[in-house]
């Protein structure tokens, strides 16, 4: 079964203080892993794909086969980062590409 | 708006009713997935439609069922609903989403009461 983990529900960092947002997966095979992020009152959007390896909005993540990991990291915090972050995964070759989501994590980005 | 549209925004009902919820994807987007989002359970898929037929099923109850029409918007029937059904739906749509992973649009959900 396909499973992600997000261990934080809520993190707050200082302005200009690195962000580490933390996701883990269970999966067996080559899965796709995204992070999504909803800003309030604003819908679902993506924000990195682990293939497309971009730097968007300032935010990393590397895929960690061994460990299972796929952090979210940027090093300087903005309060324009304040939201929910969602770590998801898609699966490879079975017809359908269907999101597992982590139960997010909200990040609270302290003036 | 050439989004993902949602209608209702809000709705609420009672123990034992019937609801449709309905979405449509974005202009050339072939494929609308739906997620039921709860407090305890969190984003969780329920089911995909490719170009009207159902293509995938995650954990969508029996009570419920959806379909795509042949304008390619879907419809979600929340049938027997209890309170526990409670929840925020979220439409998604891709252009494909049968040979590879194409990025899902979210539409700004329909946030039903159960009372």
């Amino acid at each position: 079964a396909q499973r992600v983990t997000q261990p934080e529900k809520l993190l707050s960092v200082f302005k200009g203080a690195p962000v580490e947002l933390k996701c883990n997966y269970s999966y067996s095979g080559s899965p796709e892993l995204f992070w999504y992020v909803q800003y309030s009152r604003q819908r679902l959007q993506l924000l990195l794909r682990h293939i497309s390896r971009e730097s968007i909005k300032g935010f990393t993540a590397d895929l960690n086969k061994g460990e299972t990991s796929f952090h979210l990291k940027k090093p300087f915090a903005q309060e324009e980062d304040s939201a929910m972050y969602y770590c998801a995964l898609s699966g490879r070759g079975a017809g359908s590409y269907q999101l597992t989501f982590g139960k997010g994590t909200k990040l609270s980005v302290i003036p | 708006d050439s989004g993902v549209t949602q209608t209702p925004k809000h709705l609420i009902t009672a123990t034992g009713q019937r609801v449709t919820l309905r979405c449509s994807p974005r202009s050339g987007d072939l494929s609308v997935y739906w997620y039921q989002q709860s407090l305890d359970q969190g984003l969780q898929f329920l089911i995909q439609y490719y170009n009207g037929e159902e293509r995938a099923k995650g954990n969508i109850l029996e009570r419920f069922s959806a379909q795509q029409f042949p304008d390619l918007h879907s419809e979600l029937n929340l049938s027997s609903l209890e309170l526990g059904d409670s929840a925020l739906y979220f439409c998604a749509s891709s252009v494909d989403g049968r040979t590879g992973y194409n990025e899902q649009f979210f539409g700004p959900g329909t946030r039903l009461t159960v009372l």
